[in-house]
């Protein structure tokens, strides 16, 4: 089936430093979503992105954190500076129109914040 | 706001056991849910979804019935196999202001199956 790829599957970093995970999704998917699972609890959905902009974000989704797509590659998360309750596994989805009701998840990447 | 509560983080049995993982929810719009299951160092994949109230919707031997009146949408399956070890999530698809759906998730459950 349709597969969401994200690199690295994890990364190691120091407070402070900048990171950017990126995210391959389905080829002719053009909804793309960021969702944010800490150690023991809940996915939570952070940001989607359609068409160069962001529709709608949560509260999680923080002024250090932005995304794009430049030139339809890589669908980015940067965390710029990070801190250190940014630790999680972060999920990347894609949907091919507004109103699926199904995202496709990748692996996920694991980001460690010393 | 909305929500989905997973009551098991961890449910352990014998394979040819059946299972039942519980998943209820909250929300003031009209739900559409979802089962995800993610094995290993896998993506979450779709197992089951459904809006219809009352309606039971199987697929590989999984099941479940969306029942508006209890908020509930149980994951049923009535022999278990090994393979079926995996973390199990429930989602409620919620529209938001923008049109855009997001799904809020239950913190998941580990379903462990041994010989």
């Amino acid at each position: 089936g349709p597969k969401v790829l994200q690199i690295p599957s994890h990364q190691i970093i120091d407070m402070g430093q900048m990171v950017t995970l990126n995210c391959d999704p389905v080829s002719n998917h053009l909804y793309f979503y960021w969702y944010k699972q800490i150690l023991g609890q809940q996915m939570e959905f952070l940001v989607n992105f359609y068409n160069g902009k962001v529709m709608e974000k949560s509260k999680l989704f923080k002024d250090q954190f932005s995304v794009e797509r430049p030139d339809g590659s890589y669908f980015t998360l940067k965390i710029q500076p990070t801190a250190l309750e940014d630790s999680a596994v972060y999920f990347c989805a894609s949907s091919d129109w507004a109103r699926s009701y199904e995202q496709y998840f990748g692996p996920g990447t694991r980001l460690t914040v010393l | 706001g909305d929500s989905v509560t997973q009551t098991e983080g961890l449910v352990t049995l014998t394979k040819g056991l059946p299972v039942m993982l519980n998943c209820t929810y909250q929300t003031t719009y009209s739900p559409f849910l979802f089962w995800y299951v993610q094995h290993l160092n896998e993506a979450p994949k779709l197992l089951l979804k459904s809006s219809t109230d009352n309606k039971r919707t199987e697929h590989q031997g999984f099941y479940a019935t969306l029942h508006k009146s209890s908020s509930s949408f149980h994951l049923q399956k009535s022999s278990v196999q090994l393979s079926d070890s995996a973390l199990y999530f429930c989602a409620l698809s919620v529209q938001l202001n923008s049109g855009y759906n997001k799904l809020t998730f239950g913190k998941g459950t580990v379903l462990l199956v041994s010989p």
